[in-house]
């Protein structure tokens, strides 16, 4: 099984329509943080959450929610999706000692909002 | 002007050339740096930490000049499974925030 398992990895769904992404690991680790990739803007930090009670927003935040569910647990919520929400999102995670060993990505969900 | 910055590509070699990346940043405080490698629609995998005095993994070898705030990847002897998109990143001190770069894509031609 994946470290950091992504579902569902294909949708697409309708303008209006609430959807929610999940992220599930199984790394141990207290991080774990949502990006969206778009072709030449690179990964976008969307929220970011360091431990169960602890919730921030990313650079790119408006129009999306998360939920820290447990420590293994990190979901994302489009509340009322729109066309240009249309990306490849992410999750990853890490421990605290990130900044010497990076981070572990999910595969990925592929979006697409019509 | 981009906190981290690439040049896209694609970079078109031959197998067996050699080939080098560079990605420079502007924030001097930046603490870590990373090389991942991503495949088309794939996730991003990290192909190796940079460190102050370079650093080798076989046939890739990163370096950090901190003085021109560029770090570098040289593949040597490249292979066809080679081909993907180089990300770089940087840390920054203190926030720990990751800054990915859009990416360098390289096409290993046979």
């Amino acid at each position: 099984d994946a470290d950091v398992t992504q579902t569902p990895r294909n949708r697409i769904t309708k303008t209006g329509k609430r959807i929610m992404l999940e992220c599930s690991q199984t790394k141990g680790h207290d991080r774990m943080y949502w990006y969206r990739q778009d072709p030449g803007l690179g990964l976008r930090l969307i929220y970011y959450s360091f431990d169960v009670k602890d919730i921030n927003k990313g650079e790119i935040s408006d129009g999306y929610s998360v939920s820290r569910q447990a420590q293994a647990k990190f979901s994302l919520s489009l509340e009322s999706a729109i066309p240009n929400q249309t990306a490849l999102y992410f999750c990853a995670t890490s421990g605290a000692d990130s900044p010497n060993y990076g981070y572990t990505f999910g595969s990925g969900t592929r979006l697409t909002v019509v | 002007r981009k906190e981290v910055e690439q040049d896209p590509g694609p970079f078109n070699v031959p197998e067996g050339a050699t080939v080098a990346f560079n990605c420079t940043y502007s924030n001097s405080a930046s603490q870590s740096f990373f090389w991942y490698r991503q495949d088309c629609r794939k996730e991003p995998k990290l192909l190796m930490s940079v460190y102050s005095s370079g650093n080798e993994d076989g046939r890739f070898t990163a370096q950090l000049n901190r003085a021109s705030q560029y770090i570098s990847l040289l593949i040597r002897d490249s292979k066809l499974s080679d081909s993907a998109t180089y990300l770089c990143v940087v840390v920054h001190s203190g926030t720990y925030k990751y800054i990915f770069g859009t990416g360098t894509r390289l096409k290993v031609l046979a």
